[in-house]
């Protein structure tokens, strides 16, 4: 049972728009920025968003994050068949001597 | 250009040790905050570890508290995980990651570059 929650699965037609939901609690989330990571099938994960909504250098501007209160969510916009994708949300977890947090992964379909 | 390029892994039987090596280039190494994330067969990410530019503050999950240690050699760019009295439930691919920034900067656990990763299996 991971500590930020995530849809298992998520889906979208190309060209669409789909959020992915992370729900935390005061100790993470509430307290804490908010990073986003892509893993394609058999690679490393991408760091996509930072600091609750910014992103790395050579990140499409398809790709956005919020987050407000103890949720926060990631938006891909234009939906495309390369972003079928593991998405995963993480953030510093302030209880137990302090430890980084990762949401369960949600698993993007382009249908 | 920021290469991370882990090694060490392998098979190792319950209870065994094994000490994983990540050889950094491409950035001023002792600048920045070095993590080990690991990722079980079909599973998600999880933290494992971190440790600060200087190496002396470091950080672990419960999972792993007492029986991994995490440490680097700045003058050889090298981040190292120490794993002892391992147990089946530490298989995992093993990644070596790169923080934004320095330990003591806000954000600091947004890691911007990965390694390839390296498998432990512990089975007897």
């Amino acid at each position: 049972q991971s500590v930020l929650t995530q849809p298992p699965s998520a889906s979208g037609t190309p060209g669409q728009r789909v959020t992915i939901s992370c729900s935390g609690s005061s100790s993470n989330i509430g307290s804490n920025t908010v990073n986003w990571y892509q893993q394609l099938p058999g690679t490393a994960p991408k760091l996509l968003i930072y600091s609750n909504n910014q992103r790395p250098s050579g990140v499409p501007d398809r790709f956005s994050g919020s987050k407000s209160g103890t949720s926060a969510s990631l938006a891909i916009s234009g939906l495309q068949s390369e972003d079928e994708a593991d998405y995963y949300c993480a953030a510093w977890d302030d209880s137990l001597n302090g430890h980084v947090v990762f949401g369960g992964g949600t698993k993007l379909t382009v249908l | 250009e920021v290469q991370l390029l882990e090694s060490g892994g392998g098979l190792v039987q319950p209870g065994g040790s094994l000490r994983l090596s990540c050889a950094a280039s491409g950035f001023t190494f002792s600048s920045y905050a070095m993590s080990w994330v690991r990722q079980a067969p079909g599973k998600g990410l999880e933290w494992v570890s971190a440790i600060s530019g200087s190496g002396g503050s470091t950080y672990y999950a419960d999972s792993v508290k007492g029986r991994f240690t995490i440490s680097r050699d700045n003058s050889k760019n090298t981040l190292y995980l120490q794993m002892n009295s391992l147990r089946a439930e530490d298989t995992a691919v093993y990644y070596c990651a790169k923080g934004r920034t320095s330990l003591y900067s806000s954000g600091w656990y947004a890691f911007d570059y990965w390694g390839q990763g390296t498998l432990v299996t512990v089975s007897s």
